[in-house]
């Protein structure tokens, strides 16, 4: 159980324009996920917070209105990367927690590979 | 605030050798403690954890990791290196169901044959 999806898992987009990425929860009900970013040979950076029913919480100097968020329902959350550029380019994982689970632990999904020409 | 330090960003080890990856934290409070796996290009895995009670910690592929309150570590180990544990390893911390994991730098294990 605990499973986490990702779609899609590779995308190139022209510089300029925007794409979104899904995160599911398949088996549970999540009324938080995690968006992370990770570079090359680097750690994960927790990114934003995302809240089902309300707004995401954002790490500082993370641009809000560069990386939406919306947590829609208890299965889904999007980030969607406004006229994207080619920083932007990275791995995204989101993640989720099981509610009640009390052991803490984060199910993550498989990862989107995002490239910006 | 908590943190997580891994000492050695990249370790090289002999098949069938012993596999340490280190891993210190630093936290006000008890906390939870992960270790994951991540392959290229792919998402994290839960190796194993320690919230309470049994210090010594068995996970899955033969890993293990103890935590050591007094050392405020959570090294993590395996007797015998297999060339499918190359991969990178992530220690991260928690300290309650609100808050995120935060995750240290991360160790790139190599397996040499």
């Amino acid at each position: 159980g605990a499973v986490v999806s990702q779609h899609p898992s590779w995308v190139i987009c022209k510089s300029g324009t925007s794409v979104k990425i899904e995160c599911r929860s398949l088996d549970f009900q999540a009324t938080t996920m995690f968006w992370y970013r990770q570079f090359p040979k680097q750690s994960l950076m927790l990114m934003a917070t995302s809240n089902e029913g309300s707004k995401a919480t954002y790490e500082q100097g993370v641009e809000k209105d560069k990386f939406l968020i919306n947590h829609a329902s208890l299965t889904l959350s999007t980030l969607t990367v406004t006229s994207a550029h080619p920083e932007d380019s990275s791995f995204y994982i989101c993640s989720a927690r099981v509610p009640g689970q009390t052991t803490y632990e984060q199910y993550f999904g498989p990862g989107t590979r995002l490239t910006v020409t | 605030a908590q943190s997580v330090t891994q000492l050695g960003s990249h370790v090289s080890v002999s098949e069938g050798a012993l596999v340490l990856l280190r891993c210190n934290y630093s936290s006000s409070v008890p906390p939870y403690l992960f270790w994951y796996v991540q392959y290229p290009n792919q998402g994290l895995q839960l190796l194993l954890k320690y919230t309470t009670g049994a210090t010594l910690v068995k996970g899955i592929n033969g890993f293990e990791a103890e935590f050591k309150k007094s050392e405020t570590s959570f090294h993590l180990t395996k007797p015998s290196a297999h060339m499918s544990d190359a991969a990178e390893y992530f220690c991260a911390v928690s300290l309650s169901g609100n808050t995120p994991l935060v995750f240290g730098k991360g160790t790139r294990l190599s397996v040499i044959a």
